[in-house]
């Protein structure tokens, strides 16, 4: 079946602008996360979306980032007024509880 | 809170060498462990996985035994290859916290022929 998609795949933008990205998890995963990984660094845990739970948002960096998952299907995430130091890559995964299955990411260049 | 440690790298072994990179954990409740591959230019992959104490996860030549009593959850490979040069991930997910999930800061490997 189909794995978890993202898009864009790329996306440059000019500092001060919002963006959004988009994930698509599979179908009937009941859990979706976000993690942004910068170049050369680690998974920094984002948010996270569990059924109808209210989403752990801890990991958001400022408030120029938000994130929404509609229909508990498709999440967008939101960074408002980008920054120079947001370029990275967004990653999206879902979880059937037992793992987590990744999508491609989308590469955020702010100039 | 729960979380994981990893060893840092970067790792640079030969063709054929034995590769450990130890990982271990904090949890609250009884986790699940994996071990997770990220190949250059590619998104993270799930390489293997434990849910009990004791469980042997293994894929691809590598091997990774859950240690209750220790914490720990070490990637292990008796002859690594050039192709298994990537970044690996330790991770977690606990029940207990709603199944989240959480990652080490990964382990870079390069293998050299």
């Amino acid at each position: 079946g189909a794995g978890v998609s993202q898009s864009p795949s790329n996306k440059v933008t000019e500092k001060g602008k919002d963006v959004e990205l988009r994930c698509d998890p599979i179908s009937g995963h009941t859990a979706l996360y976000w993690y942004r990984q910068s170049l050369g660094q680690g998974l920094e845990f984002l948010i996270y979306f569990q059924g109808n739970s209210a989403p752990d948002k801890s990991g958001l960096p400022s408030d120029r980032f938000s994130a929404e998952r509609t229909g508990g299907s498709v999440s967008t995430l939101t960074i408002q007024r980008t920054q120079q130091e947001d370029s990275a890559v967004y990653l999206c995964a879902s979880s059937d509880s037992y793992e987590q299955y990744f999508g491609p990411g989308t590469r955020l260049t702010v100039t | 809170g729960d979380s994981v440690t990893q060893m840092e790298g970067p790792v640079t072994l030969s063709e054929e060498a034995f590769l450990t990179i130890n990982c271990t954990y904090t949890a609250t409740g009884y986790p699940s462990l994996f071990w997770y591959v990220q190949y250059p230019g590619e998104g993270l992959q799930l390489l293997l996985k434990a849910t009990k104490a004791d469980d042997k996860g293994s894929n691809k030549g590598f091997e990774a035994t859950y240690r209750k009593e220790t914490t720990s959850f070490h990637l292990e490979k008796g002859s690594v290859q050039v192709s298994d040069s990537a970044v690996y991930f330790c991770a977690l997910s606990d029940r207990n916290t709603g199944n989240q999930f959480y990652f080490g800061t990964g382990t870079s490997l390069t293998v050299i022929p």
